[in-house]
């Protein structure tokens, strides 16, 4: 079957760096997405990888290996505004985005 | 409008109520998406359609229907409403339907089914 899995809540401190990693299982595969979520609002797109590698956005990054079925998001300088819930999303053979359920991320002062 | 826009923005709705969920974009894309989302599950893909005039069935299209008569229409219909029908309702468009392709996202209904 299909199934994104990513860890339910981390913790970081404002100025610090964190890694929210996730793993891949699916039918086929056409890029994967990283998309942000504030509380009570519509998810937002990041990041978009298809080749392995990095791919950097400002104090963004986007890592993907597709022969270990990965791929991580990194975030520097975290800031407060920061807090949200951060979305990994594969697109499948079909082209439809399977979606993990999601990494609450929380920055304290 | 600009953008993508839904409507309502919440709904209390008694079961076996029919409902329907209004989406609208205004970037002439072709592809258009329904998901729900609830707590501690990702998103799950209703209906999608790639262009006016198809629609096509996602993970979870049981109990829903949609339309797309036009491009920038995309309306969700829950025939008899079931309080598992409780959710987040996100539409979302994309330009296409292949490979780097984001998909923008309305900002949701809540819909509470009782």
């Amino acid at each position: 079957g299909q199934n994104i899995d990513q860890p339910t809540e981390m913790t970081a401190t404002e100025g610090a760096i964190v890694q929210i990693n996730c793993t891949y299982q699916t039918s086929g595969f056409n890029g994967l997405f990283w998309y942000q979520q504030h509380a009570g609002e519509a998810p937002t797109f990041l990041s978009y990888n298809v080749l392995d590698g990095l791919e950097e956005k400002g104090r963004f990054s986007s890592f993907l290996s597709r022969s270990k079925g990965y791929s991580y998001l990194l975030l520097k300088e975290l800031q407060m505004k920061d807090s949200a819930s951060y979305l990994c999303a594969c697109m499948d053979s079909n082209y439809q985005l399977i979606w993990g359920a999601g990494t609450k991320l929380i920055i304290k002062p | 409008i600009a953008g993508i826009t839904q409507a309502p923005t919440s709904q209390i709705l008694a079961a076996g109520r029919r409902m329907t969920l209004r989406c609208t974009q205004d970037m002439r894309h072709n592809a258009m998406y329904w998901y729900r989302q609830d707590l501690g599950l990702g998103l799950r893909l209703i209906h999608y359609s790639n262009t006016a005039g198809t629609t096509g069935k996602g993970e979870v299209p049981d109990g829903y229907s949609v339309s797309r008569a036009n491009t920038d229409d995309f309306p969700l219909t829950l025939a008899s409403a079931v309080p598992s029908q409780t959710s987040v309702y996100f539409c979302a468009s994309s330009d296409s339907t292949g490979g780097h392709n984001e998909q923008f996202f309305g900002p949701g209904t809540r819909l509470t089914v009782l």
